[in-house]
């Protein structure tokens, strides 16, 4: 019964190499989000979308793209990745019954070397 | 925009005593203030939050917080604390409307036997 859940948990690439993060969510939510968990745990929002609409973009390279096939979906594609781009990568989920409480994933780890 | 200042880089406590987890918010309009509990290597999980009502909300494994709006603050405690608290603690307000929501630098809880 995973609520928000993020695929691959943990990635480890190389410089200059593209990939993708999937989240899902099955709360029924219409609004996800991308978070960016640093090296000394500072968080902070990149990305949200609402009914597949995006409303909050913050100041993020835009080698970074969001992409929500639809309300239960919310991928994150880098492309060209950067050393600096390593970090934990949280998606999220509110809306419903949930009001204003986001829920988290489990996290997805990059590795950048 | 919204901010949010959780002073203490950690807060150290014996097992069986009180702890208090600070936080104080800047935010135009009504909060909607939420704490977070992070364990290593993995996501957050909610463990409560302020929207309007009573001052004191009491929240998931016995933690409870007290809205202050005079003092703008959302002080997390709990009344006996368990080492199995010992955790990263966020703090995180938002706005009304589609307004992110915006972390603390969190705070370490190490609790001793």
């Amino acid at each position: 019964d995973t609520a928000v859940s993020q695929t691959p948990k943990y990635l480890v690439t190389q410089m200059g190499n593209d990939k993708s993060i999937k989240c899902e969510q099955n709360l029924g939510h219409d609004t996800m989000y991308w978070y960016k968990q640093d090296s000394k745990k500072f968080l902070k929002i990149m990305f949200s979308y609402n009914n597949k609409e995006l409303i909050i973009n913050e100041t993020v390279p835009n080698r970074f793209s969001p992409k929500s096939p639809d309300k239960a979906h919310l991928n994150l594609h880098i492309n060209s990745l950067e050393l600096g781009d390593s970090a934990v990568y949280f998606c999220a989920s509110s809306g419903g019954t949930s009001g204003n409480t986001i829920y988290f994933g489990e996290g997805s780890w990059l590795t950048v070397v | 925009a919204q901010s949010v200042a959780q002073p203490e880089d950690q807060v150290n406590v014996a097992e069986g005593n009180p702890l208090t987890v600070k936080c104080t918010y800047s935010v135009s309009g009504n909060p909607y203030l939420f704490w977070y509990v992070q364990y290593p290597n993995r996501g957050l999980q909610f463990l409560l939050k302020y929207i309007t009502g009573d001052n004191l909300v009491k929240g998931s494994y016995g933690f409870e917080a007290e809205f202050n709006k005079s003092q703008t603050s959302f002080h997390l405690k709990k009344p006996s604390a368990l080492v199995s608290d010992s955790a990263l603690y966020f703090c995180a307000v938002r706005g009304t409307g589609f307004q992110k929501l915006v972390f603390g630098t969190g705070t370490r809880l190490l609790v001793s036997p």
